[in-house]
This record gives structure tokens, sequence and C-alpha cells, in this order.
């Protein structure tokens, strides 16, 4: 079973699109994160929700919005796209905030041309 | 700001030790973590040290010194399939417990 998931995989679009990926964890855990890794492979925190409730939101253009249904998903929505937003995004959960051990979900690869 | 300085690059021979340092300089430090990523991977957790010392996990081993805002991650016996970059990443007590991550040494490990 995979403990956290990301869909999709690959994202491929043109500037100016609106896109979404989505995440899950199965691990019963209360808090979740949005990082976003550049192609020198620096990993960047940009969003943490617990329990629906945002409580880290990085210097992020407002481009990007999270959303919380549960605290098993957490989706990173971005408007707009640009080149410079081509990354590796990957979510991560944590069994709760003021854990160190966080689960990091397989990354979704966006390619913006 | 918030920085942590580690080497890009680390070269060793299989069966070898090898120590990747990490230097921080950052303001409400509560402890420090060491991931591994393989190429096209997710980052995966190695350790975590919130108190000075040495701790051991098999062939890994972290160490933190808080007063000179330093820790390294030592791999012993190491393994061709150690190759990967090892990240280490401070844990914030300010802003929601925030984890900020280094840059990453990339770790060749030869025949």
């Amino acid at each position: 079973d995979t403990a956290v998931s990301q869909t999709p995989k690959y994202l491929v679009t043109q500037m100016g699109n609106d896109k979404s990926i989505k995440c899950e964890q199965n691990l019963g855990h209360d808090t979740m994160y949005w990082y976003k890794q550049d192609s020198k492979k620096f990993l960047k925190i940009m969003f943490s929700y617990n329990n629906k409730e945002l409580i880290i939101n990085e210097t992020v253009p407002n481009r990007f919005s999270p959303k919380s249904p549960d605290k098993a998903h957490l989706n990173l929505h971005i408007n707009s796209l640009e080149l410079g937003d081509s990354a590796v995004y990957f979510c991560a959960s944590s069994q709760d905030r003021d854990s160190y051990e966080q689960y990091f979900g397989p990354g979704t690869r966006l390619t913006v041309t | 700001g918030q920085s942590l300085e580690q080497p890009s690059e680390v070269t060793a021979v299989e069966g070898a030790i090898v120590q990747i340092n990490c230097t921080y300089q950052t303001s409400g430090f509560y402890g420090l973590s060491w991931y591994q990523q393989h190429d096209g991977g997710a980052p995966t957790f190695l350790s975590y040290n919130a108190l000075d010392g040495l701790e051991e996990t098999g062939r890994f081993s972290s160490f933190l010194s808080r007063s000179d805002s330093y820790g390294y991650l030592l791999l012993q016996e190491l393994q061709m399939k150690d190759s990967a970059s090892y990240f280490c990443a401070v844990r914030l007590n300010t802003g929601g417990f925030k984890t900020i991550f280094g840059a990453g040494t990339r770790l060749f490990v030869k025949a």
C-alpha cells in the first residue's frame, strides 16, 4: 500500500494554463506539506496543513492555492502557469505538526512549455 | 535569514566510510534531520538529532553540535546503492515547526 500518493506523476502543460496536483496519505497523519524541488534539487517548503488548517504559508505567488478537504488529502492548484513553475512538486506528511519525520510522496514533475 | 551549508559532491569507494558535513545559521533551531534521495525518487528520512551527540542507525550515524551549529552524517561500509543525494534539514520552532532543507550533497560511490 502506498503511504503518500500523488497524481499525476508527470504534467506537461503550456504557459497560462491552470492545473491541479492531488495528494493523499493513508498513514492517518494530521499534518501535510507541499514542497517544490527545482532543477538544482533545492527543496523548499511551500505550504503545510494540520488537520485541514493552514499553518505554514511561505512566500509563494498567490497563483498557488492549496486546499485540504480532509486531513488525508492536500491538493495544489496553480493558476496562470509560468515557465519558472517547472519543477518537481512533493507532497509529504507527518504524524502531527510536532513530528520531525516526514514521509514524502513520489513527486509530480511539472513541465511548463 | 536561515542558511545551511553542505558540500555539493562527495566521492568515495565501496566499503569506505564517508562523512557529509552540514553547518547552519538559523534562528529558532529545534533539531537537524537527514534525508536520502535517489535520482528520480522521493526524499526518505534517515535520522534526526535534537540533542548534541551521535545517533546510530545501522550503517548510518548522525552527529550534532548545537554550540557549533554543525552536524554530520556518517555512512559506513559504503555500498553502490548508497549513491544518492543527502540533504540536511533544520527543524525550526518558529513558523509552525517548519523544516528548511540544505541544497543537498551528491554522493558517488565507486567500485
